[in-house]
């Protein structure tokens, strides 16, 4: 059983399309991260949420406590925005991470 | 200001041997703590220290193990390697606890166990 699932695993757009990747969790929470990792390792904290949205660039990071679920949307998608986005939440001293979904931006 | 350390970024063991990796936090951050990412299992929390304290651990055997000095630095080690154990290594560092404000990843260390 995961405590963090995300959905979809992959996905592939065409650049300039608007992009929502998904995660849904089971556990309580004291915050949810969205994460990015590119290629070679590198992971990036992209939003830490507990409550509403939060919007950086093209980047919008929503979170629904009472149904236990976020979204995190990509507005004018662009190639560099091709990585692995990863949602983690923070329970306690605890961290649970899920699978990771692979986006690719096609020029 | 500077990011997160680890050392070494690469490394290549044989089965049975052990290692340690170090991980130099932002100054300032007194809570580190350590991820193994796997293809398989993906990312998975090993523990986490906080002023030189363990505070909380992962479902990993005691052949993981960490500590913590006095300056937040953080070591981990790894007994008895098995290939299993293959798999990137990211250390996190914030000022309070994971996924804290200022939460930042390092770049990882790669350990090939043959």
């Amino acid at each position: 059983k995961n405590e963090v699932e995300q959905s979809p695993q992959n996905l592939t757009a065409q650049e300039g399309e608007f992009i929502t990747i998904n995660c849904s969790y089971s556990v309580g929470i004291s915050a949810l991260h969205w994460l990015q990792q590119h290629p070679g390792g590198g992971i990036v904290s992209l939003f830490m949420l507990s409550s509403g949205k939060k919007k950086h660039g093209r980047l919008i990071a929503t979170i629904n406590i009472q149904e236990k679920h976020s979204s995190l949307h990509i507005t004018a998608s662009h190639p560099r925005d091709s990585a692995v986005y990863i949602c983690a939440v923070s329970s306690g001293n605890q961290f649970y991470f899920g699978t990771g979904t692979s986006l690719t931006v096609i020029p | 200001k500077a990011g997160v350390t680890q050392t070494p970024r690469y490394l290549i063991k044989t089965r049975g041997q052990q290692v340690t990796l170090s991980c130099s936090p932002i100054s300032g951050h007194r809570s580190v703590s350590w991820y193994q990412q796997t293809p398989g299992q993906g990312l998975q929390f090993l523990f986490e220290y906080f002023s030189e304290t363990q505070r909380n651990k992962g479902n990993f055997p005691g052949r993981f193990s960490g500590r913590q000095f006095s300056n937040s630095r953080s070591e981990m080690n790894v007994s008895t390697l098995e290939l299993g154990d293959s798999a990137l290594y990211l250390c996190a560092s914030s000022p309070d606890g994971p996924g804290g404000y200022g939460y930042t990843f390092g770049s990882g260390t790669r350990l090939t166990v043959v």
